[in-house]
């Protein structure tokens, strides 16, 4: 079983900021937390990870609390293209990825 | 740099006769693992390779389905006399050799979607 809580579905408009929240709250002390996207179909779309710091690429950011029992991804500028389903997922290296249902991203226009 | 390769990118099998899926891992990359997703569900761990060597197969099926990753050549997931029940699409992803840290990001494949009539 995925060791991640996540909300089925969530809506945002465009051009807004898209959180997702994430609750691990039996994460291990080494264990990453990776986000993942599946959109339409397509293969997954590695998105970033963390282990404890806060993190930032050009595509999103993660927030880890200090706890690291939960986390939240946040898309600053989200777009049609955004919609998607979202992976929250933990794990160590080498090992195989265990996917929940995800959060499935509504971006309305 | 390219990405992970898979193909076919569909494959039309007939019930009985055999699937070969292939994937070419990143450049550089000599982890490969296969993972399933059946209609309206989510994926499905099957199988992790390294060059020559099947790490965990804890996900395959016992009967029909096999995969290799020979020292030259992509990866196969080979399935057996297949049945309507295999309709899937089928994903692979691949990760560098070795890690310092327990950090380690698998890159996705587009999949193959598997038709069996």
């Amino acid at each position: 079983d995925a060791k991640t809580t996540q909300p089925p579905s969530m809506d945002c408009a465009e051009g807004r900021a898209a959180n997702l929240p994430c609750n691990h709250s039996t994460i291990s002390g080494n264990e990453y937390v990776y986000w993942y996207r599946q959109i339409h179909s397509q293969g997954p779309q590695y998105i970033i990870h963390g282990l404890k710091n806060n993190e930032t690429n050009e595509m999103a950011s993660l927030i880890i609390t200090e706890d690291r029992k939960s986390s939240t991804l946040i898309l600053p500028h989200a777009t049609l293209r955004d919609t998607a389903v979202y992976y929250c997922i933990v794990r160590v290296g080498g090992d195989k990825i265990i996917f929940g249902k995800g959060t499935r991203l509504h971006i309305l226009p | 740099n390219a990405g992970v390769m898979q193909n076919p990118r569909h494959l039309v099998r007939r019930r009985g006769q055999e699937a070969r899926l292939r994937c070419s891992p990143m450049k550089g990359h000599s982890h490969v693992y296969w993972y399933r997703q059946l209609p309206e569900e989510g994926l499905k761990f099957m199988v992790y390779l390294q060059k020559e060597n099947i790490i965990d197969e804890s996900g395959m099926p016992k009967e029909r389905f096999s995969a290799e990753f020979p020292k030259e050549g992509p990866s196969i997931l080979r399935i057996q006399q297949v049945v309507r029940g295999d309709s899937a699409a089928y994903f692979c992803a691949s990760s560098p050799p070795g890690y310092i840290t327990e950090e380690e990001t698998q890159y996705f494949g587009p999949g193959t979607r598997l038709l069996v009539l």
